[in-house]
């Protein structure tokens, strides 16, 4: 159980172009769900939680406008990288909380995304 | 705020021998504590979580995580290696919220090689 899927698995695209990621859970509801980066050889960084209905609450850092979030099911959440510039290709991971007490977080494969 | 430490950044260890891959944490209150395994070019994998209890946790593919908070410390441990536990090892805190850990801070991630 708790599976995270996330779609797609590899993107590459022109620069000045818009790429939107996808994450699902898949056999749960997940009412928050996270949005990570990660650089080549380097560790996850939080970009922004993700809320459903509501809106995304971002990392100091982390342009709003830039990396779009639209949580709109208790199974989808999406983020959007607009006008997209070589410096955003990097690994994106999303994650999501089952329902219940003390529960962890369960993540995609990750998308990784290349802007040329 | 909050930080995860992982000191080794790669570990060599000969098939069959004993794991330890150190993590220690700085959080101000009780902290979730996590450890996941990713492969090249995949998403994460949780392998054991600690939220309160008995300090030793077990976790799949026969790791266990002890929780010492004297020392700030959860490190990860496998009696006996195999060649598929070569990967890169996250440990993770999170603070509480509701259900559940809410965003994760990562260590830099412990690169783990295993010697035939």
């Amino acid at each position: 159980g708790a599976v995270v899927s996330q779609h797609p698995s590899w993107v590459i695209c022109k620069s000045g172009t818009s790429v939107k990621i996808e994450c699902r859970s898949l056999d749960f509801q997940a009412t928050t769900m996270f949005w990570y980066r990660q650089f080549p050889k380097q560790s996850l960084m939080l970009m922004a939680t993700s809320n459903e209905g509501s809106k995304a609450t971002y990392e100091q850092g982390v342009e709003k406008d830039k990396f779009l979030i639209n949580h709109a099911s208790l199974t989808l959440s999406t983020l959007t990288v607009t006008s997209a510039h070589p410096e955003d290709s990097s690994f994106y991971i999303c994650s999501a909380r089952s329902p219940g007490i003390n529960q962890p977080q369960h993540f995609g494969d990750g998308t990784r995304l290349s802007i040329l | 705020a909050q930080s995860v430490t992982q000191p080794d950044i790669h570990i060599t260890v000969s098939e069959g021998a004993s794991l330890e891959l150190r993590c220690n944490y700085s959080y101000g209150a009780t902290p979730y504590l996590f450890w996941y395994v990713q492969s090249p070019g995949q998403g994460l994998q949780l392998l054991l979580k600690y939220f309160s209890g008995d300090t030793l946790v077990q976790g799949i593919k026969g790791f266990e995580a002890e929780f010492k908070r004297s020392q700030s410390s959860f490190n990860l441990r496998k009696p006996s290696v195999h060649w598929s536990d070569a990967a890169e090892y996250f440990c993770a805190v999170g603070p509480y919220s509701g259900g559940g850990a809410d965003g994760l801070t990562f260590g830099k991630g412990t690169h783990l090689i295993i010697q035939p």
